[in-house]
C-alpha cells in the first residue's frame, strides 16, 4: 500500500465549475497536510496546508481533513483554464522525524 | 522573501562520474530533503536531514549519499552515475511540521 494516493487522472471540468481532488494515507500518525501546485516543468508550489480535522478555505480553495477516514481532499471553486495543472498531496509522517512524503499527484484540466 | 536554491538547472554526466547537487536555503530551516521526479512516480524522497550532520534514509536511497555541514547547505551526491539516475531533482526545506518550499529544480542527464 502507498503511503499517500491520489487517483492521477487526468480529472476534466469546464471552466466554472468546482474541481475535487481527493487523496488518502496510510499513516494514521501523520499530522500535517498539504496540497501543492505543479506546473509543468515548475517546482511544487504551495496551495493549502490543513492540521485539524474539518475545512479549511482560502479563496477558491477549500480543503477537507478527516483523520479518521484518512482522508484529504481539494475543493477548487470556479475552475480557471490557469488551474489546470498537477496537484499533489503531501503528508508528514510522525516517524519522529518530519518525513515529508508526497502522491503520485493528480492532473486536472480545465477546458474553456 | 523565501528562497531555495540549486546550483544547476541543467546537468549532463557520463555514467561512472560522481556528481554532486547542491541546495541552499536562506530561511533557517531545520529540515532539508532531495526528491527526484519521474512521469507517473511523483515525488520520491531519497534522504532528508532535521539538523547539521544528522541525516535520515528517505524511499529510495540506494546509489546516493548527502552531506549537511551546514544548516542552510544540503548537497546530494551520486557516487557513480548511472543512467537510470537521469531524472529531475528537487530540493526543498521546512521549518519542522510546516510546508516545505521547493528550489527550482535540476534536470540531470546520465549518458
Amino acid at each position: 500500500q502507498k503511503e499517500v494516493e491520489q487517483n492521477s487522472g487526468p480529472l476534466s471540468v469546464p471552466e466554472g465549475a468546482i474541481a475535487s481532488l481527493n487523496c488518502t494515507y496510510s499513516d494514521r500518525g501523520s499530522q500535517s497536510f498539504f496540497w501543492y501546485r505543479q506546473y509543468s516543468g515548475k517546482s511544487p508550489e504551495l496551495i493549502m496546508s490543513i492540521y485539524s480535522n474539518g475545512d479549511k478555505e482560502d479563496g477558491r480553495f477549500t480543503a477537507q481533513l478527516n483523520k479518521a477516514s484518512q482522508y484529504v481532499s481539494l475543493l477548487i471553486r470556479d475552475s480557471q483554464p490557469s488551474d489546470s495543472a498537477t496537484y499533489l498531496c503531501a503528508v508528514i509522517r510522525d516517524t519522529g522525524f518530519q518525513k515529508l512524503v508526497f502522491g503520485t499527484g493528480t492532473r486536472l484540466l480545465v477546458s474553456p | 522573501d523565501v528562497k531555495v536554491t540549486q546550483s544547476s538547472r541543467y546537468l549532463v554526466k557520463r555514467t561512472g562520474e560522481k556528481v554532486f547537487l547542491e541546495c541552499v536555503q536562506d530561511m533557517d530551516h531545520e529540515n532539508m530533503f532531495w526528491y527526484r521526479q519521474d512521469p507517473g512516480l511523483g515525488l520520491r524522497l531519497i534522504y532528508f536531514s532535521y539538523d547539521v550532520k544528522m541525516k535520515e534514509k528517505g524511499d529510495i536511497p540506494e546509489g546516493y549519499s548527502v552531506s549537511r555541514e551546514k544548516k542552510e547547505r544540503f548537497s546530494l551526491i551520486l557516487e557513480s552515475a548511472s543512467t537510470n539516475q537521469t531524472s529531475m531533482y528537487l530540493c526543498a526545506s521546512s521549518l519542522r511540521a510546516e510546508e516545505a518550499f521547493f528550489g527550482q529544480g535540476t534536470r540531470l542527464t546520465v549518458v
